[in-house]
């Protein structure tokens, strides 16, 4: 089982940008894709994007596109979400996912990121 | 970009009960391409269901999924205090993933 574990808590600027880290344990990390999904303050999961370090291709939501960045040290079995021009409503809960073909079988504990002045 | 609804909002219901949520899609969409995720206050979504039917590792029997088309159901037989959660639907296509907006199951 593989298990994934982000980095903590960050408070940001509105305008300046955010990157989140997602370490994996477990399983051959270049074999599979890590997805990252949100969640504002009492709302619902929203997918952002998803990256497969195999074949260094990602896709992204329409909402994202120009927005985010997702990349991986393969060194280091992490994955990387760089979300840019930070407004309040990207005040959310961030997980990285691994995808399993078409779920998502282990997520990471959850990064919350804040955005205020 | 295919949309999915999901009903009703919120349940209140008690332990022992059975469960039926429902998962709506905008167009039919292949049963391999759709999930189901349970999430507790405070913390990640586990998943529950994949390809509509097939449960999760370690997922306990009392959660079963079905449905074809557009229209797909997580059911669970008997409600335990644990249960009380919020579950959403998940659909793949076009190298994009959607999920529903949720249904809340609280305690009657």
């Amino acid at each position: 089982q593989v298990q994934l574990v982000q980095s903590g808590a960050e408070v940001k600027k509105p305008g300046s940008s955010v990157k989140v880290s997602c370490k994996a344990s477990g399983g051959t990390f270049s074999s599979y894709a890590i997805s990252w999904v949100r969640q504002a303050p009492g709302q619902g999961l929203e997918w952002m994007g998803g990256f497969i370090p195999m074949f260094g291709t990602a896709n992204f939501a329409q909402n994202f596109q120009g927005r985010v960045t997702i990349t991986t040290d393969e060194s280091t079995s992490t994955a990387y979400m760089d979300l840019s021009s930070l407004r309040s409503e990207d005040t959310a809960v961030y997980y990285c996912a691994r995808e399993r073909a078409y779920f998502f079988d282990s997520w990471g504990q959850g990064t919350l990121v804040t955005v205020s002045s | 970009e295919i949309v999915l609804t999901q009903s009703p909002g919120t349940l209140s219901l008690s332990p022992g009960e059975r469960v039926t949520l429902s998962c709506r899609a905008s167009q039919s969409v292949s049963s391999s391409y759709l999930a189901w995720y349970q999430q507790k206050p405070g913390q990640a979504p586990r998943l529950l269901i994949y390809g509509a039917f097939s449960r999760a590792t370690g997922i306990p029997d009392r959660f079963s999924g079905s449905g074809s088309g557009t229209d797909f159901t997580l059911t669970i037989s008997r409600l335990e205090p644990e249960d009380f959660a919020v579950y959403y639907c998940q659909h793949y296509g076009s190298s994009l993933f959607t999920f529903g907006p949720g249904t809340k199951v609280d305690i009657k």
